[in-house]
């Protein structure tokens, strides 16, 4: 159960773009589209961004966007703004109900 | 508006014993999977435990097989953690967390914190 790989950070400028990847292996993945990216702000709950890859829960905005391309996925943060600066973790359903998280990237906004 | 609030953390010694509980609020609780997350001191996020919503099946981190227990209590809306043979790596802010379609993390609550310490 070891970790997915993310980048330990990333940066951009207000309204640029951050691409941020999350690779593991078949066995991570495995034949689910079971992905997922959490937002996290210091001292509070992870907040939901991105499940099933490239689904929005209501009430995020579009600028957050997920794909997936064999064992890597992607998260993308479009028209950077201030309150984007936070963690970032990736997450997927393994298997026997077992879960993994990425390592974290912090992004920061310039 | 769906709440998890956790509590129980505490200073306990290495080898001892905790039991973390979460009350859950805004949902049909006995509907879900749950699950507990946790985040050691300046590390990432890892997962600790989870179970259906019927408790039949039950999962663990090989980090704490055999040494956590999860259940829960769908008349008191409380998901718990029972914590024993605790070691200083188990030192971590520990999330109720739950599921939305059982893979999935949609609701978090705050965090109680958990340092084993001699």
């Amino acid at each position: 159960q070891s970790a997915l790989t993310q980048p330990p950070s990333a940066s951009g400028s207000p309204g640029q773009s951050v691409t941020i990847s999350c690779t593991g292996t078949s066995d991570d993945f495995g034949t689910y589209n079971y992905v997922s990216w959490y937002q996290h702000h210091p001292g509070k709950g992870p907040k939901l961004l991105i499940y099933g890859v490239n689904k929005r829960p209501s009430g995020v905005p579009s600028r957050f966007s997920g794909s997936k391309s064999g064992n890597t996925a992607s998260l993308t943060v479009s028209g950077l703004q201030a309150e984007d600066e936070a963690d970032y973790y990736c997450s997927s359903y393994a298997d026997s109900r077992n879960f993994v998280f990425g390592s974290g990237t912090k992004v920061t906004v310039l | 508006e769906m709440q998890l609030v956790e509590s129980g953390g505490g200073v306990v010694q290495p080898g001892r014993s905790l039991r973390l509980s979460c009350a859950a609020s805004g949902f049909t609780f006995e509907n879900h999977a749950m699950h507990w997350v946790r985040q050691a001191p300046g590390k990432g996020l890892e997962w600790v435990s989870g179970l259906t919503w019927n408790s039949v099946f039950i999962a663990y981190a090989d980090s704490v097989k055999g040494r956590f227990t999860v259940s829960r209590d769908n008349a008191k809306n409380s998901l718990y953690l029972q914590m024993d043979s605790l070691r200083p790596e188990d030192t971590a802010l520990y999330y109720c967390v739950k599921t939305f379609g059982d893979r999935t993390f949609d609701v978090w609550g705050q965090g109680t914190l958990v340092t084993v310490s001699a």
